[in-house]
């Protein structure tokens, strides 16, 4: 079975500008969860998105959003970038995310540079 | 709101001995998932080891154990016979069982250097 892939891996923008991340999940697998994971904050939360509803949401601004598609497909946008959005961007996915404690598996990440 | 805190941010063991990392935590829930994940240079988070906190006994998957001391709220994990592919960032986690937020609460890390 395919791991979760993300995509893309490697991402330099410049200030201002808008990114879109995209992860696929394990097959099968319906929740989605991305985290943002700088030297300074470490790990933290951004959203997880279930049957392409967004069920819960971390401590960040507004320009951070994303989505999920039908197929469990799932993007992350962040708009007006600005230096501090210079982070690796994790995504994991989970079979229900929920009820049981069911294992994230995590994608390699999308290491993004903000100029 | 539930903390997770790693005191050390650097360990480093032999090959072939044994190495604890330590791990504490902060929750008022008394139902809850703790995590042992880890993280090569590669950036894969991979998952190591999982304890559920109203199992009394402590987890074990095969070199990886844990400390589970519920009434500490501490979860330190032992590496048994350290191999150089240990050698990675290892993060401790916490998940709420009950509620609507599933989210994963991490500590800052340990990275750990295993010498040959």
């Amino acid at each position: 079975k395919a791991g979760v892939t993300q995509t893309p891996r490697y991402l330099i923008k410049t200030r201002g500008q808008q990114v879109t991340l995209s992860c696929s999940p394990i097959s099968g697998h319906r929740s989605v969860s991305w985290y943002q994971q700088t030297p300074g904050q470490g790990l933290q939360f951004l959203f997880e998105y279930f049957s392409e509803t967004q069920r819960n949401k971390g401590n960040f601004p507004g320009r951070f959003s994303g989505r999920q598609f039908s197929n469990s497909r799932s993007e992350m946008n962040v708009s007006t970038l600005e230096l501090g959005d210079s982070a690796l961007y994790l995504c994991a996915s989970s079979l229900t995310g929920g009820v049981v404690a069911d294992t994230q598996y995590f994608g390699p990440g999308t290491r993004l540079t903000v100029l | 709101a539930q903390t997770v805190t790693q005191s050390q941010p650097e360990m480093s063991v032999q090959e072939a001995e044994t190495v604890t990392l330590s791990c504490t935590y902060d929750t008022s829930e008394s139902d809850y998932y703790l995590f042992w994940y880890k993280q090569p240079p590669s950036r894969q988070m991979i998952l190591v080891i999982r304890q559920e906190a109203y199992k009394q006994q402590n987890a074990t998957e095969n070199r990886f154990s844990v400390n589970f001391q519920k009434a500490a709220k501490s979860f330190s994990l032992k590496i048994s016979d350290s191999q150089l592919g240990d050698a990675a960032m290892y993060f401790c986690a916490y998940r709420m069982m009950r509620g609507s937020n599933y989210k994963l609460t991490f500590g800052k890390g340990t990275l750990l250097t295993v010498n040959p």
